[in-house]
């Protein structure tokens, strides 16, 4: 597609409940990540991944929080037993092999955990 | 740590009128900065970076000086208009990381 697609653009869960998301990033492009923007914060980095192999984990908040990429393009973050402070923006985004200074990020999914 | 510090806003300014942002930064090394845009129902967006310092960039009317004496790469426009309107986020790089360190973001409102 012509830029990064996430899908759902809006979740509601009850706590507890597992829930997926979804990120298609642009085409060829090797490098996705994840970010978590909670209200009234920045941008919370969770996860990278450089074609299908995720070399930097650093910022998933806890074992709940997993992520996995296949064939080089759709992603998937998935959240265990989700709890209220879970709520937040999900956005992904994506860039060129050794260009992570443009990022292109989708609209993001809006989750949130009654 | 890497972290960058923004104005808090919200921002809210007349058309025609002055904007800057502030937005200062901590890092170890010599890193890359960045405006990032997010209009109304959009993802975020690439608006200007500069990669050493004195560098300015520019894009849409809007420039940032990175300062590396004051650790700052405040933003700047000489007259908004309506349009502008949207969270203005700073981030930076550093040169061996893979991933950006972003500000809390920057609500402006431009009013007709």
């Amino acid at each position: 597609g012509a830029g990064v697609s996430q899908s759902p653009s809006n979740k509601v869960t009850e706590k507890g409940k597992d829930v997926e998301l979804r990120c298609d990033p642009i085409s060829g492009h090797t490098a996705l990540y994840w970010y978590r923007q909670s209200l009234g914060q920045g941008l919370e980095f969770l996860i990278y991944f450089q074609g299908n192999s995720a070399p930097d984990k650093s910022g998933l908040p806890s074992d709940r929080f997993s992520a996995e990429r296949t064939g080089g393009s759709v992603s998937t973050l998935t959240i265990q037993r989700t709890q209220q402070e879970d709520s937040a923006v999900y956005l992904c985004a994506s860039s060129l092999i050794g260009s992570n200074e443009k990022l292109f990020f989708g609209s993001g999914t809006q989750l949130s955990v009654l | 740590g890497d972290s960058v510090t923004q104005m808090e806003g919200p921002v809210t300014l007349s058309e025609e009128a002055f904007l800057t942002i502030n937005c200062t930064y901590t890092a170890t090394g010599y890193p890359s900065l960045f405006w990032y845009v997010q209009y109304p129902g959009e993802g975020l967006q690439l608006l200007l970076k500069a990669t050493k310092a004195d560098d300015k960039g520019s894009n849409k009317g809007f420039e940032a000086t990175y300062r590396k004496e004051t650790t700052s790469f405040h933003l700047e426009k000489g007259s908004v208009q309506v349009s502008d309107s949207a969270v203005y986020f700073c981030a930076l790089s550093e040169s061996a990381a893979r991933q950006l360190t972003f500000g809390s973001g920057t609500q402006l409102t431009v009013l007709p």
